[in-house]
């Protein structure tokens, strides 16, 4: 029972370089969104989707992109890395956004140079 | 706009000692609330929730009672053991279903 699998645990970029983070849940979940941990700060929502097709906006979406392509997968692209993202970052699903608690996946560990 | 704070940690107790980690929480309307917990470099797994005035919250051990009179929802644990070791954040669910958490809490507990 894999849950919410992220790739890669950990990656090392330098500055200007863009990658993928990715996502995929088998739990059939319509719900999925991508945080970020930082210390102190508790997590903060980046973007999210309800559904295959259909994304949104959290509260810090600059520099990253999504997309929602089937209900499995969530991928979380970086543009062009800068040192302000380094960060953990957390893909969590649930059956829905209103009552369903989150799962989350083992979080990938971001350093940008 | 809608705002959890939690203690500072580190919080650091002896085995069997008693737990209270404090969670207060600025919100319009009545929003549902959630303890989450996160054990060393795995994700966030939910621990409890309240979804209304007086509703307490239970599992494993730990409980958390919603009051909406001190807009508060702390967690507690008679006595704590060294498994319980971790990150303690609190979140609340606004109008918007969106989730706000807490800075979090680690606990460390000695044997």
């Amino acid at each position: 029972n894999a849950g919410v699998t992220q790739t890669p645990k950990f990656q090392v970029l330098k500055t200007g370089q863009s990658m993928t983070l990715q996502c995929a849940q088998d739990m059939n979940h319509e719900y999925m969104s991508w945080y970020r941990q930082d210390p102190g700060m508790g997590l903060r929502l980046i973007h999210y989707s309800v559904g295959a097709g259909i994304t949104d906006q959290g509260e810090v979406p600059n520099g990253y992109n999504v997309s929602r392509s089937t209900t499995e997968d969530f991928p979380l692209r970086l543009l062009s890395a800068a040192p302000s993202q380094t960060s953990v970052y957390f893909c969590a699903s649930s059956a829905d956004r209103n009552n369903s608690p989150l799962h989350f996946g083992n979080g990938t560990r971001l350093t940008v140079t | 706009g809608d705002s959890v704070t939690q203690m500072e940690g580190p919080v650091t107790l002896s085995e069997e000692a008693f737990l209270t980690i404090n969670c207060t929480y600025t919100a319009t309307g009545y929003p549902s609330l959630f303890w989450y917990v996160q054990y060393p470099g795995e994700g966030l797994q939910l621990l409890l929730k309240a979804t209304k005035a007086d509703d307490k919250g239970s599992n494993k051990g730990f409980e958390a009672t919603y009051r909406k009179e001190t807009t508060s929802f702390h967690l507690e644990k008679g006595s704590v053991q060294v498994s319980d070791s971790a990150v303690y954040f609190c979140a609340l669910r606004d109008s918007n279903y969106q989730l706000i958490w807490g800075a979090g809490t680690k606990l460390i507990i000695k044997p």
